[in-house]
């Protein structure tokens, strides 16, 4: 089945500085989502990429799904503390058959702290 | 609240007990599917209901683990002679959209989970 890996593991960084994160996969997807997740919460969607080579912002997010349609990169500028969390990658999961019917296949994510 | 909720938050059950996991989607969404979360994982698929119509089972880990959505708004997750390896957050999340058209099935809708602990 499709694997979608995420790197890094981890981050440690300052209040202020900006953070790149990326998920590839071992597959073509024609879709990318991003999804964050605290402590004891559903993961909440963050941005949805549809198109190759699209870029997306929302605040101080911004993240692109890639030309060859087997990455996608979020990047977070100026870092604040409620930054902090887990994000996910997530992407279609296909049947055995290659049909979908919606369910999301997610990398393993990034966990973000943020130093004040 | 108008988001999808799950209850109950927490549950604890004995190896060999059965469970029963309510998840209420958002008014109207269409399409509602369960995902387990093991500790440090991100989600994976158990599930998919179309309305009262579970489309896609192919997730669900042996045939202890059952899903319904008799009147197609709220779904119950039943776990049956639970087992340690059943220990996990079960997640819950609506779409409104039923088709592919647009990607936008993919937009999920989590609620916040039930945690499950078999001790």
């Amino acid at each position: 089945g499709q694997q979608l890996n995420q790197s890094p593991q981890s981050m440690f960084i300052q209040e202020g500085e900006d953070v790149s994160m990326n998920c590839t996969s071992s597959s073509i997807f024609n879709t990318w989502l991003w999804y964050k997740q605290d402590p004891g919460e559903g993961p909440v969607l963050l941005i949805a990429l549809y198109k190759a080579g699209e870029l997306t912002s929302n605040g101080r997010l911004t993240a692109q799904f890639g030309i060859t349609r087997k990455d996608s990169f979020l990047n977070i500028s100026a870092s604040i503390p409620s930054d902090v969390g887990i994000y996910f990658c997530a992407g279609p999961g296909f049947n055995a058959g290659g049909t979908s019917y919606g369910k999301l296949t997610f990398g393993q994510g990034t966990i973000l702290t943020v130093h004040p | 609240g108008a988001g999808v909720s799950q209850s109950p938050r927490y549950k604890v059950a004995k190896r060999g007990q059965d469970v029963a996991l309510r998840c209420d989607p958002i008014s109207g969404h269409v399409s509602l599917f369960w995902y387990q979360q093991a500790l440090g994982q991100g989600p994976e698929f158990l599930t998919y209901f179309q309305n009262e119509a579970q489309l896609d089972k192919s997730g669900l880990p042996s045939d202890r683990f059952f899903a319904e959505r008799p009147e197609g708004s709220v779904s119950t997750l039943k776990i049956q002679r639970t087992q340690q390896e059943d220990s996990a957050v079960y997640l819950c999340a609506s779409s409104s959209k039923r088709r592919l058209a647009g990607g936008q099935i993919y937009e999920q809708y989590f609620g916040p989970g039930t945690r499950l602990t078999v001790t």
